[in-house]
């Protein structure tokens, strides 16, 4: 069974701080997706990781996969009170047909 | 663009009643997934489909069928409805095995 571990499961920072949040597993993944979700809405994807050590930059958010492809972390730079959310990280692998999710980070910018 | 669109938003029933929550897409997608999402559970996979006539199940199947007639619409069937069921139940379709999934605004179910 491949589980994806979410850590923080609940940050609350002020804004213009710098915050990371992890998304770990055993498994190996051929991909790695990163979704932000606000309260009454779907998952909305943020970015896609697919070779081990990648990073992506999308405006104050940096998400680097590992460089075995079983870990990614998601690193947010002068926290925004936008920035305010549910982030989930969710895998695919070569072996099944699944997108597995992790628990998700719920993250509190204080204005 | 439609997307992803799931019906209906919200419902109520009794435990033992029965009903399907629809989702279809317009994007020609192969891929579409049913979750479930509870509080301080994230989203868990409970059947999905690689293509029209083929499905499987996921990590939480029991009390749920499915079934894949075409490639625009997966409904998810609750046979005999249990309280344990009531959550957030998300409709996502992709259109390739690794591509990112575009997921509905959800339906709201609560078994009383």
């Amino acid at each position: 069974t491949q589980l994806l571990e979410q850590s923080p499961q609940f940050l609350s920072i002020q804004e213009g701080e710098n915050l990371t949040v992890y998304c770990n597993s055993s498994s190996v993944f051929s991909s790695l997706q990163w979704y932000r979700q606000e309260p009454g809405e779907g998952p909305v994807l943020l970015v896609t990781v697919v070779t081990g050590g990648e990073v992506k930059k999308l405006k104050r958010l940096t998400f680097q996969f590992g460089d075995a492809r079983k870990d990614s972390s998601l690193h947010i730079t002068a926290a925004q009170p936008g920035d305010t959310g549910l982030y989930l990280c969710a895998g695919a692998t070569n072996r099944d047909d699944k997108i597995i999710f992790g628990k998700g980070t719920r993250l509190h910018i204080l204005p | 663009n439609a997307g992803v669109t799931q019906t209906p938003k919200f419902q109520v029933l009794k435990t033992g009643q029965s009903m399907t929550l629809q989702c279809a897409q317009d994007m020609n997608h192969e891929y579409m997934s049913w979750y479930r999402q509870d509080p301080g559970m994230g989203l868990r996979l409970i059947h999905y489909s690689v293509g029209a006539g083929i499905t499987d199940q996921g990590e939480v199947p029991n009390g749920y069928n499915v079934s894949r007639s075409t490639t625009e619409d997966f409904p998810l069937r609750l046979l005999s409805a249990a309280p344990s069921q009531t959550s957030v139940y998300f409709c996502a379709s992709r259109r390739q095995a690794d591509q990112p999934q575009h997921f509905g605004d959800g339906t709201r179910l609560s078994i009383l």
